[in-house]
């Protein structure tokens, strides 16, 4: 079956600092890869996707690159700020399988102190 | 455009009373899930509406729990009776395509 194995948490960085947090997936055929966040108080938020080996998802700042041979989805980013404080999931889905459910990974929670 | 909303945002029930959580998706989205996140660990699927039929249900874990969708529209998840285990925030999706789901708040959900 698919499961999504991501970095356990929680994470604590200064603000500016460099940022990964890893994901690695096992799933047969092509999955979709995302993170989500969800910020304090709120729900999930899709941050980024890729469908497909070697798409790049971006979004505010964020990366991550869908690597097939490594079966990664690290997000990365450059310059961490305080308000990106959240908690962060993995997740694929395997469409082409007939199934449309999202699996996930625990969650990374992530404090950014200034 | 509305997003996905829930209701209650947090309950408290004792073992063994039923609870009813509801998830409005957004307008036009046929596509419905309920996720459930328990004791800070992955969030799982429970199951999967397209429209008012169950698509996938396998992530539904007893006969406790009895998930509806009136006319396609909105959504309501009972669980009846309820147990200590079955605390945890529960979250709801909608979707016109699979991999673009937008969730709800979810809804904490205390057993005591």
């Amino acid at each position: 079956g698919n499961s999504v194995t991501q970095m356990e948490g929680p994470v604590t960085l200064s603000e500016e600092a460099f940022l990964t947090i890893n994901c690695t997936y096992t799933a047969t055929g092509y999955p979709s890869l995302f993170w989500y966040v969800q910020y304090p108080g709120e729900g999930l938020q899709l941050l980024l996707k890729a469908t497909k080996a070697d798409d790049k998802g971006s979004n505010k700042g964020f990366e991550a690159t869908y690597r097939k041979e490594t079966t990664s989805f690290h997000l990365e980013k450059g310059s961490v700020q305080v308000s990106d404080s959240a908690v962060y999931f993995c997740a694929l889905v395997n469409i082409n399988f007939g199934n449309e459910k999202l699996t996930f990974g625990t969650g990374t929670r992530l404090t950014i102190i200034p | 455009e509305a997003g996905v909303t829930q209701f209650p945002s947090h309950s408290v029930i004792e073992k063994g009373q039923t609870v009813t959580l509801r998830c409005d998706p957004i307008s036009g989205h046929d596509n419905l899930y309920w996720y459930r996140r328990v004791m800070g660990k992955e969030i799982k699927f429970l199951l999967h509406f397209v429209k008012e039929s169950k698509q996938d249900e396998s992530g539904m874990p007893n006969n406790r729990f009895l998930a509806e969708r009136t006319g396609g529209t909105y959504s309501t998840l009972k669980v009846q009776p309820a147990e200590l285990e079955d605390s945890g925030v529960y979250f709801c999706a909608s979707s016109q395509v699979a991999y673009e789901q937008y969730f709800g708040p979810g809804t904490r959900l205390t057993v005591t």
